[in-house]
């Protein structure tokens, strides 16, 4: 099994500010790597595919880099509605994909 | 609108059966494999099972395999995960999941709402 870990667990951070979320995987996935966001009460939410690739509606202060096995989750300039756990998630060894344990981007 | 609408999660004894259901709509689903991930309270998401766009294959977690069963019905657009021998530890909110194609890859692109399983 590919293991995911992320990093920090939690991060606090100002408005405004810039986040930097980190994800590895134990083995290399090559750009299988998606991000999702979760707020409380609520479903996941895909941001990223592919490593690099916005989805649908994702606004451009998300960005997303990487490949084999070191990734990162970059939010340019937080804004209120983007405090919410974040969740790496490997799909190389579909449909056997793992998720890291996610990272809590809270208010500073 | 593309659309998942997961039913039948429910409180359940150690040792019961349940079986889960996910209405889709507003896309091709047959074209699509689907698949179900759970999150445990104050957890973070565990892969369950997956199936291919026809059905034909299918795939479980270790951590179920032998006593849940994927399946899906094509024709009427909808997604099935029964559920046996059903543990504690089975307690989570089970979400149904869109995958991806070969194309843009195997990542979740579509979650439902989540149906909780309590045991």
């Amino acid at each position: 099994e590919i293991v995911m870990t992320q990093s920090p667990a939690t991060l606090s951070v100002s408005p405004g500010e810039r986040a930097t979320l980190s994800c590895r995987a134990s083995q290399s996935v090559s750009s299988n790597l998606a991000w999702y966001q979760q707020k409380p009460g609520q479903a996941p939410r895909l941001l990223i595919y592919g490593a690099s690739t916005r989805a649908t509606g994702i606004p451009a202060r998300f960005s997303g880099s990487g490949s084999g096995t070191e990734f990162s989750l970059t939010i340019s300039s937080l804004q209120s509605e983007d405090f919410a756990v974040y969740y790496c998630h490997q799909y190389n060894n579909w449909p056997r994909g793992t998720f890291g344990q996610g990272t809590k981007v809270e208010v500073k | 609108e593309v659309q998942l609408l997961e039913s039948g999660g429910d409180l359940t004894q150690p040792g019961g059966s349940l079986r889960l259901s996910c209405a889709a709509s507003g896309f091709a689903f047959s074209s699509f494999a689907m698949g179900w991930v759970r999150q445990a309270p104050g957890g973070g998401l565990e892969w369950v099972s997956g199936i291919t766009g026809s059905g034909v294959s299918t795939f479980h977690a270790d951590s179920v395999r032998g006593r849940f069963t994927i399946s899906r019905d094509n024709s009427k657009n909808t997604l099935f995960l029964q559920m046996s021998s059903l543990r504690a530890e089975d307690t989570a909110r089970y979400y149904c999941a869109k995958y991806g194609d070969v194309f843009t890859g195997y990542h979740v692109d579509i979650w439902g709402r989540g149906t909780q399983v309590t045991v």
